[in-house]
């Protein structure tokens, strides 16, 4: 268990629906990061908030969007939902607070599996 | 070029032997090299991380990062069922924390 916790663990909805996902980081991370897995594409960065604010986008398009909010939870908002929008959808936190020759290591939540149908 | 390429497998190995996975990548900023494991219905987790070039040890498990050739591996001695897993490459610059993933790689250790 990595401490990091993402509600829904499952979401069936339909095209052109918006929906919600939860995250909540470690314990003392300030930072969370939201990845997209699909089978063609791997895992994919779409955002990163540190304490509350917006430090780096990936790929993430603008139909979704992100919030970290004053308790450090984040949520990730799926809009418009295609087809093409089913994947699972994982949370990482860390301290960030990296050191050179040191990583910060990002811990993985057990994502939310998305279906668009 | 992609920036990063992971053959996907599917690796089936007895149990006992020695694993190599492999990526390589195109991207001269990377830094930091790490691997992830990945059960099945699960988030990934982090195995071993590198910095710059080098081997490291941890167990049953050794990383090797080639920067001259952009080519990092890990070796898996003495391999488990419990290893059954995707092992995902994973890349990080310096200046950033994004990490940029390759796709993984489906690896069986059958008893």
């Amino acid at each position: 268990d990595s401490g990091v916790t993402q509600t829904p663990k499952h979401l069936i909805t339909a095209t052109g629906q918006r929906v919600t996902l939860r995250c909540s980081p470690r314990s003392g991370d300030l930072s969370v990061y939201w990845y997209q897995q699909s089978l063609d594409q791997g895992l994919q960065f779409l955002i990163h908030y540190y304490n509350g604010e917006e430090r780096a986008k990936g790929n993430i398009l603008e139909r979704f969007s992100a919030q970290q909010f004053p308790d450090l939870h984040s949520e990730l908002n799926l809009s418009s939902l295609e087809l093409g929008d089913s994947a699972l959808y994982f949370c990482a936190s860390s301290v960030y607070a990296r050191r050179r020759g040191s990583t910060d290591t990002q811990y993985f939540g057990p994502g939310t599996r998305l279906t668009v149908l | 070029q992609k920036e990063v390429e992971q053959d996907p497998g599917p690796l089936s190995v007895p149990e006992g032997a020695i694993v190599s996975l492999n990526c390589t990548y195109s991207n001269s900023a990377f830094q930091y090299f790490m691997w992830y494991r990945q059960y099945s219905r699960k988030g990934p987790e982090l195995l071993m991380y590198t910095y710059s070039s080098g081997n490291k040890e941890d167990g049953r498990f050794t990383a090797q990062v080639d920067k001259s050739s952009k080519y990092i591996s890990l070796f898996i001695r003495d391999s488990q069922p419990s290893d059954s897993a995707t092992y995902l490459c994973a890349f990080l610059r310096g200046s950033n924390y994004k990490l940029t993933f390759g796709k993984g790689t489906l690896l069986t250790v059958n008893p």
